[in-house]
């Protein structure tokens, strides 16, 4: 099993460009998530899907947009990149809210390291 | 008061020393308490899970959890240099959500 992939991995973009981050995972996972991670304020969320269908937005959801293709795949779309917006992203999903609590553990993608000039 | 809180700063330890890692929160009713481990311009790698009071060990680590004094740490014995990395403390608040600190880096000097 791959678990959580992402592509791609590294990203330039100049100010006004649109890019969307692509997301999939292999686990049968019902829940996916997106972060963000910047030195000095920890992960933040951006937007999350706790199942196929179904998105929400996070803590920092402004400027971004998302996709729930399908139970793999979750894209997330930046629509006029800003420099605010140079950051790592990480992909991440977990099973459910389910009565096992070990269906909140969350694994994580290896991430997309994205500049905005 | 910030949901999920790290406040030590780096810490350094001697090879083979014990690293200890604490982590309060704010919601009373998380149940649920993660720690994970990052490596430079790496991933968040999950070490440990624990979601009853008391003690957790798996292997070298061990995770402790007192939910009346809402704190959750994580001990590291026998440290070696690979456990030189940053943890992040995440616990699962009434939202579904986890919450997280901002980790604390851990240096273990040979």
């Amino acid at each position: 099993n791959a678990g959580v992939t992402q592509t791609p991995k590294f990203q330039v973009l100049k100010t006004g460009q649109s890019m969307t981050l692509q997301c999939a995972q292999d686990m049968n996972h019902n829940s996916m998530y997106w972060y963000r991670q910047d030195p000095g304020m920890g992960l933040r969320l951006i937007y999350y899907s706790a199942s196929e269908g179904t998105t929400d937005k996070g803590e920092v959801p402004n400027g971004y947009n998302v996709s729930r293709l399908n139970k793999r795949e979750f894209s997330l779309r930046l629509e006029s990149a800003a420099p605010s917006q140079t950051s790592v992203y990480f992909c991440a999903s977990s099973g459910t809210g389910g009565p096992l609590p070990s269906y909140n553990e969350q694994f994580f993608g290896p991430g997309t390291r994205l500049t905005v000039l | 008061q910030k949901e999920v809180e790290q406040n030590s700063g780096p810490l350094s330890v001697p090879e083979g020393a014990i690293a200890s890692l604490n982590c309060t929160y704010s919601d009373r009713v998380s149940q649920s308490f993660f720690w994970y481990r990052q490596y430079s311009g790496k991933s968040p790698e999950l070490i440990m899970s624990i979601y009853s009071n008391g003690d957790k060990e798996d292997g070298r680590f061990t995770a402790q959890l007192n939910k009346a004094s809402q704190y959750v740490s994580l001990l590291i014995r026998d440290s070696q240099p690979s456990d030189s990395a940053t943890y992040l403390c995440a616990v699962k608040g009434r939202n579904n959500r986890l919450a997280f600190g901002k980790g604390n880096q851990v240096v273990v000097i040979p």
